[in-house]
């Protein structure tokens, strides 16, 4: 069926270091969202990507979307123990425009 | 603007029983769809309702299904509950203006089903 991988499951890191989580799709995607949610809460949009190739920032967050529109990654530089939680990317399946979730990436931080 | 809403927050049922799940959007959306999270499975997407027509339907039994009202608050009911379906159910809602607008979504807190 149709998915949307996302990698890793699981990243520890120490406060300060980057992470990187990666989301990959069987099928191009008409566009992307990226979702935080924090533990005990609900998913938080962050940003969409709708362009191929499209490179987005917000302060610490980098996100892009793939030439073929058929992956995605959200980098974070330099960590803060604010940004702890699990974080989901949700593709739309081009033509379907059903939203698919990637299983997310649970980031912990160790002050 | 408040916020999505949904009710109940909690809500504990026995196996073969049905239950009702009710969702209030953001003011002036028309847009609702249902998520089922569970540890096992994560985000699963059930169903997405615009201006109270079905525009999307996930992979779920027909025991699953969902109504939109004319003034966007959403409803699903899960008939015939079994152990598997208790989890955390998502509503979310989102702005725009055609039945082929997919802004980003809000999300609700959340109804935690638990299924005895």
């Amino acid at each position: 069926g149709q998915q949307v991988m996302q990698i890793p499951q699981y990243q520890h890191v120490q406060e300060g270091e980057d992470f990187t989580t990666y989301c990959n799709s069987s099928t191009t995607l008409s566009n992307i969202q990226w979702y935080k949610q924090r533990p005990g809460g609900h998913p938080v949009f962050l940003i969409q990507l709708v362009k191929s190739g499209e490179v987005k920032k917000q302060k610490r967050l980098t996100f892009q979307f793939g030439e073929a529109k058929k992956n995605s990654s959200l980098h974070i530089t330099a960590t803060q123990t604010t940004d702890v939680g699990t974080y989901f990317c949700a593709g739309r399946i081009q033509g379907a425009q059903k939203l698919v979730f990637g299983q997310g990436t649970r980031l912990t931080i160790n002050p | 603007k408040a916020g999505v809403t949904q009710t109940p927050r909690y809500l504990i049922k026995t196996r073969g029983q049905q239950v009702t799940l009710s969702c209030s959007p953001i003011s002036g959306h028309r847009s609702v769809s249902w998520y089922q999270q569970t540890p096992g499975q994560g985000l699963q997407f059930l169903f997405e309702y615009f201006s109270e027509t079905q525009r999307n339907k996930g992979n779920f039994p027909g025991r699953f299904s969902g109504r939109q009202f004319s003034n966007s608050r959403s409803e699903m009911n899960v008939s015939t509950l079994e152990l598997g379906d208790s989890a955390l159910y998502l509503c979310a809602s989102s702005s725009g203006t055609s039945v082929f607008s997919y802004n980003e979504q809000f999300f609700g807190p959340g109804t935690r089903l638990t299924v005895l």
